[in-house]
């Protein structure tokens, strides 16, 4: 079964600090990426996605995210980030092959804490 | 604003008891998407209707079903409900029921059973 696995459960970082969130897969197939993010209180928002081509992805806000197909990974950056980007951030994957759907499987989610 | 809207916001209600979700799609969204956000079993997809079929089935238990109406909103119907089932239900629409399409997510309804 397909499953996608955050590494980070929780990070605090200071304002400017620069960020890297985990997020690896399990499908031998063909995918397609995404980053969500949820701030408190808030419904999901789309950060970025990747679905074919240049597999470094630019998002809004300033977040990228890079697909290496070999390591199966789908890592979230941003150079620096700020207080607004408090919350809780959810990778998740949409695998060809199963049965043509587009349901998401999500990862564990990652809250991220920035201190001012 | 997404442009997908659920009703209610928040839900409390006793176990044992039914309810029902209301989700009403982005304009033009033929598919719509149900998941359930908990402590622990994290966001988790339902069940997924396509112009009024369902299309694909996650993990979701024989007491829970839905349905995609001729207008395109959908419910989901919750029946006897457990302390367990307390959670943030989403509702997701997207414009195509396959791989490939961007989803875009209501604001949920918070669902407490006590």
């Amino acid at each position: 079964a397909q499953s996608v696995s955050q590494h980070n459960h929780h990070v605090i970082l200071s304002e400017a600090a620069s960020l890297e969130l985990g997020c690896n897969y399990s499908y031998g197939g063909t995918v397609n990426l995404f980053w969500y993010v949820q701030y408190p209180g808030q419904h999901l928002q789309l950060l970025l996605k990747y679905f074919s081509g240049d597999p470094l992805v630019k998002g809004i806000k300033g977040f990228e995210a890079e697909f290496i197909k070999s390591k199966f990974s789908f890592n979230l950056r941003k150079p620096s980030v700020q207080w607004s980007d408090t919350a809780e951030y959810f990778c998740a994957v949409n695998a060809y092959g199963s049965g043509n759907t587009g349901k998401l499987i999500f990862g564990q989610g990652t809250t991220l804490q920035v201190k001012p | 604003d997404s442009g997908v809207t659920q009703t209610p916001k928040h839900l409390i209600t006793a176990t044992g008891q039914r309810v029902t979700l209301r989700c009403s799609p982005r304009s033009g969204d033929l598919s719509v998407y149900w998941y359930q956000q908990s402590l622990d079993q994290g966001l988790q997809f339902l069940i997924q209707y396509y112009n009024g079929e369902e299309r694909a089935k996650g993990n979701i238990l024989e007491r829970f079903s839905a349905q995609q109406f001729p207008d395109l909103h959908s419910e989901l119907n919750l029946s006897s409900l457990e302390l367990g089932d307390s959670a943030l239900y989403f509702c997701a629409s997207s414009s195509h029921p396959g791989t490939g399409y961007e989803q875009y997510f209501g604001p949920g309804t918070r669902l407490t059973v006590t």
